[in-house]
């Protein structure tokens, strides 16, 4: 089990431009996370989603910034027309269904964002 | 809503003392999970300690154990023979019974000195 893996590492985009960043939750963990955090802030909540399906999006910037969990392949954050202001270190964590009892989340090292 | 607080930004130990890390919480909710987890600068967050509500005694795993007190909404991390490798941030996070999300403090730089 690779655990969650998220690419890239490191993103480098000019404003205006678009990022993506991706997310390939733990096998069998139906529920993928995405959460944001900026310089010497802790995490902070942006969107909930289980297989094509966004459950809850409340943490999540009403412009520019969208989430999906397509039925095949990996969670994809997407962020149109970056701003200064998006440069943070993105943090995606999946869960196995509640069903299981397990409440641990499982997180990726994250991808960097940095806007120039 | 939940919140949680971590009043420590910055604490320091020496190589096999003990320390404690502080994390209050305020909830209406009565059943719910706590966690202690550990980033260290590969930037992984890494899963230190989980605690459920419902349960009385506290959680312990190896070197860490937590003191847990319920009516206080206080959750805090005890390191014990700290280790260089303890040399992190520790994010105290808060989970609904039923939630959604994970609700974090803003963390504590600890740093082990040898």
């Amino acid at each position: 089990n690779a655990g969650v893996m998220q690419n890239p590492r490191h993103l480098v985009r000019r404003r205006g431009q678009e990022a993506r960043l991706r997310c390939s939750p733990m096998k069998g963990h139906s529920h993928v996370y995405w959460y944001r955090q900026l310089p010497e802030e802790g995490l902070k909540f942006m969107v909930y989603l289980q297989k094509e399906n966004i459950i809850d999006e409340s943490g999540m910037p009403k412009e520019r910034f969208s989430a999906e969990f397509p039925k095949e392949g990996p969670s994809i954050l997407r962020i149109q027309q970056v701003v200064r202001g998006d440069s943070a270190a993105y943090f995606c964590a999946s869960q196995p269904p509640f069903e299981t009892g397990n409440t641990e989340a499982f997180f990726g090292q994250g991808t960097r964002l940095t806007v120039v | 809503a939940q919140t949680v607080t971590q009043s420590q930004p910055e604490m320091s130990v020496q190589e096999a003392e003990t320390v404690t890390l502080s994390c209050t919480y305020d909830t209406s909710e009565s059943n719910y999970y706590l966690f202690w987890y550990k980033q260290p600068p590969s930037r992984q967050m890494i899963l230190v300690i989980r605690q459920e509500a419902y349960k009385q005694q506290n959680a312990t795993e190896n070197r860490f154990s937590v003191n847990f007190q319920k009516a206080a909404k206080s959750f805090s991390l005890k390191i014990s023979d700290s280790q260089l490798g303890d040399t992190a941030m520790y994010f105290c996070a808060f989970l609904k019974h039923t939630g959604n999300q994970f609700y974090f403090g803003t963390g504590t730089s600890l740093t082990v000195i040898p």
